[in-house]
């Protein structure tokens, strides 16, 4: 089992540009999650997706941010334009069966917006 | 609003000891409550999975227990190792969401 795959590890870019973060799910897990943490509000919900539909994205912070999941295989998170601000790690979850399963997580794509 | 705080912050034990990690949680409606552990530059892995009629669970050295009435959780952590040493988050999924509430973590180190 590949666990839940994360790409880039890491990412730096200028201001105003375009990042896409990507994500492969567990196979088979239903649901899937972007958190974001930062040394000053811990780890944060944006959004989640239950069979590829977007459930919640009320912890999205801004228009800048968009998520998709175009397949029960592939998801991405997308700022545009970045700023400063949104420096931080991404993480992607995901669960089989929802809220009384543990999540599986990846190894987080570390954000540095210059 | 579901505030989840995990204290201490910060622990240093030398090997050998038992330990305890406490989280508390300020909405007592909630399914179930989650222990992770993060090691540097990871993601979390998910330690131990309490649902709301659950007392405890148990997975070889760790135990964690829920007191949904009093809004509290403890991890104890038996014969503390080097290889324990990490940051350890609970988290509650609350009834209104399906949505995990971290606490901020507690940073143990376990010394040899």
């Amino acid at each position: 089992d590949a666990g839940v795959i994360q790409s880039p590890r890491h990412e730096v870019t200028e201001m105003g540009q375009e990042v896409t973060l990507r994500c492969k799910p567990i196979s088979g897990h239903d649901y899937l999650f972007w958190y974001r943490q930062t040394m000053m509000r811990g780890l944060e919900l944006l959004i989640y997706f239950n069979n590829n539909v977007p459930i919640d994205d009320s912890g999205m912070p801004e228009d800048r941010f968009s998520a998709k999941m175009p397949n029960a295989s592939f998801s991405t998170l997308k700022i545009q334009p970045s700023e400063p601000r949104d420096s931080a790690v991404y993480f992607c979850a995901s669960s089989f069966l929802g809220i009384n399963q543990p999540q599986h997580f990846g190894d987080g794509t570390r954000l540095s917006i210059l | 609003k579901q505030e989840v705080t995990q204290i201490p912050a910060a622990l240093s034990v030398p090997e050998g000891e038992n330990l305890v990690l406490n989280c508390s949680f300020t909405d007592s409606a909630i399914y179930n409550l989650q222990w992770f552990r993060q090691d540097p530059g990871k993601g979390l892995t998910s330690l131990l999975l309490i649902q709301s009629s659950q007392r405890e669970q148990t997975s070889g050295r760790l135990n964690a227990s829920l007191d949904k009435s009093s809004g509290r959780s403890t991890l104890y952590i038996a014969a503390s190792q080097p290889g324990d040493s990490a940051t350890y988050l609970c988290a509650v999924t609350p009834r209104a969401t399906n949505k995990l509430i971290f606490g901020t973590g507690t940073l143990l180190a376990v010394q040899p």
